[in-house]
């Protein structure tokens, strides 16, 4: 298997720009994960899905930014407009069957610059 | 709630040292442990886990033993390498349905091993 598609790898953009990152979920995984990993406040979860639906996106730091899982094998994270403050490490991650015992398999993340 | 603490880095130490890094969770169920690890410039893979009270996770010559009694997972090797440079990350997932799928992580902790 392919493992976590993400693309792009790195973005690099200009604040007020609108920034669209992608996954792919590992082939059969019914959640997918959202989450965003800096140097002051660590990894954070934004939001995750199972059979593509929303379950929690207590974690989405505002209005700006948005996610949808419009199929089985494609997500989307939108941050309009782009500011400094979200420059981060995005990363996606899918699981199987979530029980207690299953398993997140991470995407290689992209890299975002807001200059 | 649920919550993991992790001994704050970073941790250098020479190669074939041992190591341990510390992990104490609170859960409000009966959770499921795990330590991740990220290389530079990758995504979080799994390193081990262990799934109920007194289950000892193994990989790569780590260990970790779920200790229900001082709620700790802690990471322990016996001689470390200098591959093993990277940030290590325990966390913890749950059965409750509210949260189901969800990981709690903690803040990861930086090891550095030298030559």
């Amino acid at each position: 298997d392919a493992g976590v598609i993400q693309s792009p790898r790195h973005e690099v953009t200009e604040m007020g720009q609108e920034v669209t990152l992608r996954c792919k979920p590992i082939s059969g995984h019914d959640y997918l994960f959202w989450y965003r990993q800096t140097m002051m406040r660590g990894l954070e979860l934004l939001i995750y899905f199972n059979n593509n639906v929303p379950i929690d996106d207590s974690g989405m730091p505002e209005d700006r930014f948005s996610a949808k899982m419009p199929n089985a094998s494609f997500s989307t994270l939108k941050i309009q407009p782009s500011e400094p403050r979200d420059s981060a490490v995005y990363f996606c991650a899918s699981s199987s069957r979530a029980t207690a015992t299953d398993t997140q398999y991470f995407g290689p993340g992209t890299r975002l610059t807001v200059l | 709630g649920n919550s993991v603490t992790q001994m704050e880095g970073p941790v250098t130490l020479s190669e074939e040292a041992f190591l341990t890094i510390n992990c104490t969770y609170t859960a409000t169920g009966y959770p499921s442990l795990f330590w991740y690890v990220q290389y530079p410039g990758e995504g979080l893979q799994l390193l081990l886990k262990a799934t109920k009270a007194d289950d000892k996770g193994s990989n790569k010559g780590f260990e970790a033993t779920y200790r229900k009694e001082t709620t700790s997972f802690h990471l322990e090797k016996g001689s470390v390498q200098v591959s093993d440079s990277a940030v290590y990350f325990c966390a913890l997932s749950d059965n409750r349905g509210s949260t189901l799928g969800r990981l709690y992580f903690g803040r990861g902790t930086q090891l550095t091993v030298w030559p």
